[in-house]
């Protein structure tokens, strides 16, 4: 069954502003990654965020992590044109392989 | 370093005809992924290499595809014969090490396969 899904599944916003994306899981994991995908390009290994962690930060990017919830969210700040892309949240646990969600698309516009 | 290759980019193809997707993973990497997103769903696992050995396989649709990796470089995906539910965006990926759960993917641009 699906794993990560990313809610919402499109995200317009004004340059400057904050985004925020959601991914919600079904199971038990050992990690969550997030990934960027630009138009036409291979996704992205943005962060990784272990099951014993809840907040991690890159640049202007928040991740935060409850696994009691079986959530996560990505916040972007002050953002730009350049992040406009689709992220995707992606699973991992032992040995399986990452499971990924459909996705978001977020535009910032200029 | 050159990143993870694929092609082509593209192809369109009618039903019934073969097709065969080309990876170059990254040099040095021995774990190598197939991943495929159909037009509005999540990018679903297709199967894992290790060097040239299949790791895991439980992802592959039906016996329609093949997937090798001779040599333990560069990868390919036949499809054989291709129907209307084939089509999609196919990505490889690969790391360096075999665990998965902690390791992060470098992907290509992935091949947008259209079958007509």
């Amino acid at each position: 069954s699906q794993q990560g899904e990313e809610d919402p599944q499109a995200l317009s916003i004004q340059e400057g502003e904050n985004a925020t994306m959601n991914c919600s899981y079904k199971t038990s994991i050992n990690n969550l990654q997030w990934y960027r995908q630009n138009s036409g390009r291979g996704l992205v290994h943005l962060i990784l965020i272990r099951s014993n962690e809840r907040e991690k930060h890159s640049g202007r990017l928040r991740v935060t992590l409850d696994t009691s919830k079986k959530s996560s969210s990505l916040l972007i700040t002050a953002s730009r044109a350049a992040d406009t892309a689709s992220y995707f949240c992606a699973t991992g646990k032992g040995n399986t392989p990452l499971v990924f969600g459909k996705g978001t698309r977020l535009s910032v516009i200029a | 370093e050159a990143g993870v290759t694929q092609f082509p980019s593209h192809s369109v193809i009618e039903k019934g005809q073969t097709v065969t997707l080309r990876c170059d993973p990254i040099s040095g990497h021995d774990n190598l992924y197939w991943y495929r997103r159909v037009m509005g769903k999540e990018i679903k696992f297709l199967l894992h290499f290790v060097k040239e050995s299949k790791q895991d396989e439980s992802g592959m649709p039906n016996n329609r595809f093949l997937a090798e990796r001779t040599g333990g470089t560069y990868s390919t995906l036949k499809v054989q014969p291709a129907e209307l539910e084939d089509s999609g965006v196919y990505f490889c990926a690969s790391s360096r090490t075999a665990n998965r759960a902690s390791e992060k993917l470098f992907f290509g641009s992935g091949t947008q396969l259209s079958v007509l």
